[in-house]
């Protein structure tokens, strides 16, 4: 069974913390992704990797980074958590013009 | 990079008609259609996907149909049930390494008995 799992189902922050959102995936895939989903927004991709090290930005990477060391692990790094980064975070992951499988998500609220 | 739209926001129908979501795309090298559907509190997953080198592919009610000339692909219910209610979203990106995937904004379907 595959599987997608990120780090925390919700979290609070403070603004201006350093936040990280964890990704592992145990399906050996060379693709992983961050979107941020809001409503009437549909999925925005912020950053994605097609193998370690390796990373590209995507449509709105202002304010995030992201760090690939091994395979299995992509994490979303949040410089100087603001307000309008409260959003809901998914990862993804999938072998190249393939099924993407999706973690659960991670509900991200900055106070 | 790729851009995808989607039509429309958001679509009301009656248990047992059928509902048709359209989504454009912008990159010709694009090569490969995902539909994915997202329920209430969980996480997105695949329904249906077709490659450039489809024109038409149907599994039992649902169906997508591609067109390459138009850069647009659709997807299609029939018979819908209330279960069917839920945000569905289309994609598209193309089979190279260091390829984004990219989504539409999503439909939220809604289906009443």
């Amino acid at each position: 069974d595959v599987k997608v799992t990120q780090s925390s189902r919700y979290l609070v922050k403070r603004t201006g913390e350093k936040v990280f959102l964890e990704c592992v995936q145990d399906m050996d895939h060379e693709n992983m992704f961050w979107y941020r989903q809001d409503p009437g927004l549909g999925l925005r991709l912020i950053y994605f990797s097609y193998d370690v090290k390796m990373k590209e930005k995507g449509d709105i990477p202002e304010g995030y980074s992201v760090s690939r060391e091994k395979k299995e692990r992509f994490s979303l790094i949040l410089e100087s958590a603001s307000t309008n980064q409260t959003s809901m975070y998914l990862c993804a992951s999938t072998i190249v013009g393939s099924e993407a499988f999706f973690g659960q998500g991670t509900r991200l609220t900055v106070v | 990079g790729e851009n995808v739209e989607q039509h429309p926001s958001t679509l009301s129908v009656q248990e047992g008609d059928s509902a048709v979501i359209k989504c454009t795309y912008s990159d010709s090298a694009s090569n490969y259609f995902p539909w994915y559907k997202q329920e209430l509190g969980k996480r997105p997953q695949l329904i249906i996907d077709i490659r450039s080198n489809v024109g038409e592919k149907k599994d039992q009610r649902i169906a997508v149909t591609l067109n390459k000339t138009a850069k647009h692909f659709s997807l299609h219910i029939t018979e819908t049930q209330p279960e069917d209610s839920a945000v569905y979203f289309c994609a598209a990106t193309y089979n190279q390494a260091g390829t984004a995937l990219i989504f539409g904004k999503g439909t939220t379907l809604s289906v009443s008995s």
